[in-house]
């Protein structure tokens, strides 16, 4: 079973207005974090928000925020205001337990593209 | 505060070649992870070192590949005898040394086999 599960490939949304994009893990570790990453087109992987596993509310980093549902085992990105720049691959990963220096498991992403 | 540093951005060889990759952790991180990217994929870790050890190398290829983190200068990942197969982004990132340290990631290496 995949650990990480985005399940949009692609998704569409138009200059200022929310988007979602989703995620869903699968792990019997009770600590863990969750991440998302951007990947323009340029390459680069730019770190956007986190949440740990016993977070009590919802992560928020300026336009970014993170719908944590633990019972769903869901964290999916909302993204308020898009902007052009958004246009990009999107990663959610999670790091199981809560040791230092444990790999990140990656979904396989979501491409999204906004439009004027 | 530079971010992490990774170089050269893209690397051509032909099969058969050595590939050397280089990563520079951002300052204070003691940290360095190396992940690979395959077209259209998602990242998949490979190795997890700190200085002087490697920790975690569960990801690697048990063949032609091995990667260093000496006590001064860039970790390195480097690849022997490179085939076709080896063409993916290779991205290296750092963190601190706190459990929940988020990862931090240099832009990548393209390395292209031909």
């Amino acid at each position: 079973a995949q650990k990480i599960t985005q399940t949009q490939p692609g998704m569409f949304v138009q200059e200022k207005e929310a988007v979602t994009l989703d995620c869903t893990y699968d792990t019997s570790d009770p600590s863990y974090g969750l991440f998302w990453y951007k990947q323009p087109s340029s390459g680069e992987m730019i770190f956007l928000i986190y949440q740990g596993s016993y977070d009590q509310q919802n992560a928020t980093e300026g336009r970014y925020s993170l719908n944590f549902q633990k019972a769903r085992k869901s964290a999916n990105l909302v993204i308020s205001a898009s902007q052009l720049g958004d246009s990009a691959m999107y990663f959610c990963a999670m790091r199981e337990g809560n040791q230092a220096g444990t790999a990140l498991i990656f979904g396989k992403g979501t491409t999204l593209s906004v439009s004027s | 505060n530079a971010g992490v540093m990774q170089n050269p951005r893209h690397l051509v060889r032909r099969r058969g070649q050595e590939a050397r990759l280089r990563c520079s952790p951002m300052k204070g991180h003691s940290h360095v992870y190396w992940y690979r990217q395959l077209p259209e994929e998602g990242l998949k870790f490979m190795v997890y070192l700190q200085k002087e050890n490697i920790i975690d190398e569960s990801g690697m290829p048990k063949e032609r590949f091995s990667a260093e983190f000496p006590k001064e200068g860039p970790s390195i990942l480097r690849i022997q005898q490179v085939v076709r197969g080896d063409s993916a982004a290779y991205f290296c990132a750092s963190s601190w040394d706190r459990a929940t340290d988020t990862q931090y990631f240099g832009p990548g290496t393209r390395l292209t086999v031909l």
